[in-house]
């Protein structure tokens, strides 16, 4: 079993849409959860970056951690045709540096 | 300030063959770190550098390997290559590599293994 599971998707939407992207995980010493947009042939992107459970809202996006189901999401409000790319949710144990585990990723498209 | 520069871009090998990427990091960043990413696997980390130092390893074979230079940038190294080996691999730099920092990539080399 992978440590993070991530929907791979295809999700498609028209625009306008809100967006729901999730990821669960099993080992509970995961303490900074993050996301990242990934377009095609192209580095991935940081969107967002958490350390404790609840919201963090940036713009259109909001992430929420729940640790006590191992459970984040990232919600995209008024989807955008530029929003289409494949996101990925990430997490890091505390004091291990920058080895960061990613989940495998959702490939979201937007519909104009 | 430039982004984080990896080449080459693309790159075609034979089995057996081995390969050479190289990475250059955000200017003043200390910290670079290599991940495979594969449709099937998603981004695994490989292993990353701190002033010429590996501070970090994944769970990679021996044929794996890297350095990092004292201008901070990296290259990293495959012997032997088998046809799993095909995949995008990035590099990403940060300040010092620490967790609560802002993690660059690169835009890959994609390495096709025939």
């Amino acid at each position: 079993q992978k440590e993070v599971e991530q929907d791979p998707g295809p999700l498609s939407v028209p625009e306008g849409a809100i967006v729901s992207l999730n990821c669960t995980y099993s080992n509970s010493a995961f303490q900074y959860f993050m996301w990242y947009r990934q377009y095609s042939r192209k580095g991935p992107e940081l969107l967002m970056y958490t350390y404790s459970s609840g919201n963090k809202e940036d713009g259109r996006f909001t992430a929420q951690v729940d640790k006590s189901s191992k459970y984040i999401s990232l919600f995209i409000r008024d989807s955008q045709p530029s929003d289409s790319a494949t996101y990925l949710c990430a997490m890091l144990y505390s004091g291990g540096y920058q080895k960061v585990t990613f989940g495998t990723g959702t490939k979201l498209q937007v519909i104009p | 300030k430039a982004g984080v520069t990896q080449t080459p871009r693309y790159l075609i090998k034979t089995r057996g063959q081995q390969v050479t990427l190289s990475c250059s990091p955000i200017s003043g960043h200390r910290s670079v770190s290599w991940y495979q990413q594969t449709p099937g696997q998603g981004l695994q980390f490989l292993f990353e550098y701190f002033s010429e130092t590996q501070r970090n390893k994944g769970n990679f074979p021996g044929r794996f390997s890297g350095r990092q230079f004292s201008n901070s940038r990296s290259e990293m190294n495959v012997s032997t290559l088998e046809l799993g080996d095909s995949a995008l691999y990035l590099c990403a730099s940060s300040l010092l590599g620490q967790t609560n920092e802002k993690l660059f990539f690169g835009s890959g080399t994609q390495l096709s293994v025939l």
